[in-house]
Formats: C-alpha cells, structure tokens, sequence
C-alpha cells in the first residue's frame, strides 16, 4: 500500500463548478499536510498547507481528517487555469526534512 | 529573485553511461532535497542535505546513485551505469531551513531518458 494515495483521475468538469479531492495517508503519526500543483512538464508548487482546523485561500479550501486520516481540497467556481495535477503530500515526521507525495489527482477545467 | 535551476534540463544516455546531474538552490538556502519522478507518478524522496550535511539518504534506490554538497550549496546527482528503470524527471528543492513551515521550493527537473 502507498504511504499516499490519490484517485489519479482525471476529472473532467465544466468551467465554474465545484470539485473535490480526497487522499488518504498511512502514517497515523505524520504531522503536516499540504496540498502542491504540478502544471504539465512543470515543476510542482505549494498549492495551500493543510491544518487540523481546516483553511481557506479564495477559492480553495482544504481540510484535514486525522481520525480518518484523510485530506481533502475543494475547489469553488473553477476556472480554465486551474487545470493542472494536485498532488497530495505528507511530511510523515515532521522533522522537515523529505515529503512524501501521492501519486497526483489531475483536474481538466472545460469552457 | 532566482529560483532553483538545474542543469542539464534534458539528458539522454546510453545503457552504462555515467550521469551527472546540477542543482543550484536559492541561495542561502540551508535544506537541499533530491526527488525521482517517474511518469504519471508523484515526485519520491531520494535524499536531503542541510549545509553540506547528507542527512537522509534512504530514498536512494541503489548503490549507483551518489549525492553531494561539498560546499552546501550547489549539489550534483550522479548515477552510474545507468539503466532504463533510471528514466524519470529529477527535481531539486531547497527551502531556507528545516522544519515542516519551511516551503520547499522545486527547480525545473532534469529529464533524463536511458535508451
């Protein structure tokens, strides 16, 4: 089983709707959460970090389950250029050093 | 300001062939990472430096892949007698310092195909 796992996708959804993603983690003892985009051929970025209390950036919020120990992201009023593959990342020790990332959910936004 | 860069951005090497590949972090970026991505997959840990320090090296798949940071900064992954399981994209990142608040910020990669 991967430490990290996502629904690869893709999801298709039309300009304006609302879309979520999951993922699911393995080390009950891992710390911080993020969530980074990765453009085609591109390299990834830090999207938004994940926090047990959840927050919000625009049209982004993520949200943090640690009973269940599962992340989510969800995206409000998608636009074209949200287009892209999100992947879900996990410090597993929190000691800052390697992340531990999923294999990747990619999102195509359609007009 | 400068990002991280790597160099080459694209390396195509024979079965056998020695590689080295460059990474300049931010500068005064104290934590330097390697990552492996294969295609269709998410980016996997190879290993990590704080300065010139090799903290972490579990990620390394084998003994043909070799890291350094002499002089903690700019770092060189070298693979040797390359294979075709060796193609992938690798990523350097660098973040300021330690610690889970530190964002990690990733080059371009190096896209290296074994033929």
């Amino acid at each position: 089983r991967k430490e990290v796992e996502q629904d690869p996708g893709p999801f298709n959804v039309p300009e304006g709707a609302t879309v979520a993603f999951n993922c699911t983690y393995s080390n009950s003892a891992s710390q911080s959460f993020f969530w980074y985009r990765q453009d085609c051929r591109k390299e990834p970025k830090l999207l938004m970090s994940v926090y047990s209390s959840g927050n919000e950036d625009g049209r982004f919020t993520a949200q943090l389950n640690r009973a269940s120990q599962y992340i989510s992201l969800l995206i409000r009023d998608s636009k074209l250029s949200d287009s892209a593959t999100y992947l879900c990342v996990v410090n597993p020790n929190n000691a800052g050093n390697m992340l531990t990332f999923g294999g990747g959910t990619r999102l195509m936004v359609k007009p | 300001g400068a990002g991280v860069s790597q160099s080459p951005r694209y390396k195509v090497a024979k079965r056998g062939q020695d590689v080295a590949l460059r990474c300049d972090p931010i500068s005064g970026h104290v934590s330097l990472f390697w990552y492996q991505q294969a295609l269709g997959q998410g980016p996997e840990f190879l290993t990590y430096f704080q300065n010139e320090a090799q903290l972490d090296k579990s990620g390394l798949p084998s003994d043909r892949f070799f890291a350094e940071r002499p002089e903690g900064s700019v770092s060189t992954l070298k693979i040797q007698r390359t294979q075709q399981e060796d193609s992938a994209v690798y990523l350097c990142a660098s973040s300021l310092s330690t610690g889970p608040t530190y964002e990690q910020y990733f080059g371009p990669g190096t896209r290296l195909t074994v033929t």
